[in-house]
């Protein structure tokens, strides 16, 4: 089966510069998420999107974090600016539709320094 | 929102020992999913499961709806079965809510 894939892999800047991930669902995926895990705590989430349109974003920290997905496809999460407690792992998943199996990408492990 | 209680928090096992793994649900779920997070972080899907019984291998997970929990089942365990198993529930429209995760550690 295809896979979601995500970039970068690994992202290493300093606090109040601009950060920028992107993710591509599997092809055909109406439903995209993007979740937040901290070491050691289960993935939160952070926005969804069914088709470009976002369902939930109540977890989006909306003065520094942004998110969008144009053409239904592809999505991009920004946050500027980057603050300490932003270091975490950034996590894109998509499902057929909203109540279906979730499949997650290999992830954005960021550190703020 | 809904809270997720997953059990036990940690579990060591030597290879080719059973195990079951638990999750409790504040309220009730029409979404029920189980994940594995191996040690390089990744997340794969292992059921979709908001009721009855499914069967994956030496995998298997049961969900009560009515009593608001769901056990994961892993029969004759092996070393890459390490890592952290994950419970998330929902009502809404896709929205998971995940539990703290159990971190299971076999040893050969």
């Amino acid at each position: 089966e295809a896979e979601v894939a995500q970039s970068p892999r690994y992202k290493i800047t300093e606090k109040s510069q601009a950060v920028a991930f992107w993710c591509d669902p599997i092809s055909g995926h109406a439903t995209l998420y993007w979740y937040r895990q901290i070491l050691g705590q289960g993935p939160e989430l952070l926005v969804q999107f069914q088709d470009e349109s976002v369902v939930d974003d109540s977890q989006l920290p909306k003065d520094r974090f942004s998110a969008e997905r144009l053409k239904g496809v592809d999505s991009t999460l920004k946050i500027q600016p980057a603050e300490l407690g932003d270091s975490a792992m950034y996590l894109c998943a998509s499902s057929l539709e909203g109540i279906q199996p979730q499949h997650f990408g290999d992830g954005t492990r960021l550190s703020i320094l | 929102g809904i809270q997720v209680e997953q059990s036990p928090p940690d579990l060591i096992l030597q290879e080719g020992a059973n195990s079951t793994l638990r999750c409790n649900f504040s309220d009730s779920v029409n979404n029920l999913q189980w994940f594995h997070q191996n040690p390089w972080g990744q997340l794969i899907n292992l059921f979709y499961i908001p009721s009855g019984t499914k069967q994956n291998g030496r995998l298997s997970a049961t969900t009560v709806a009515t009593e608001r929990y769901s056990l994961l089942y892993i029969s004759s365990s092996q070393t890459t079965d390490s890592g952290v198993y994950f419970c998330a529930g929902g009502t809404s429209y896709g929205k998971l809510t995940f539990g703290q995760g159990t971190i299971l550690t076999v040893h050969p």
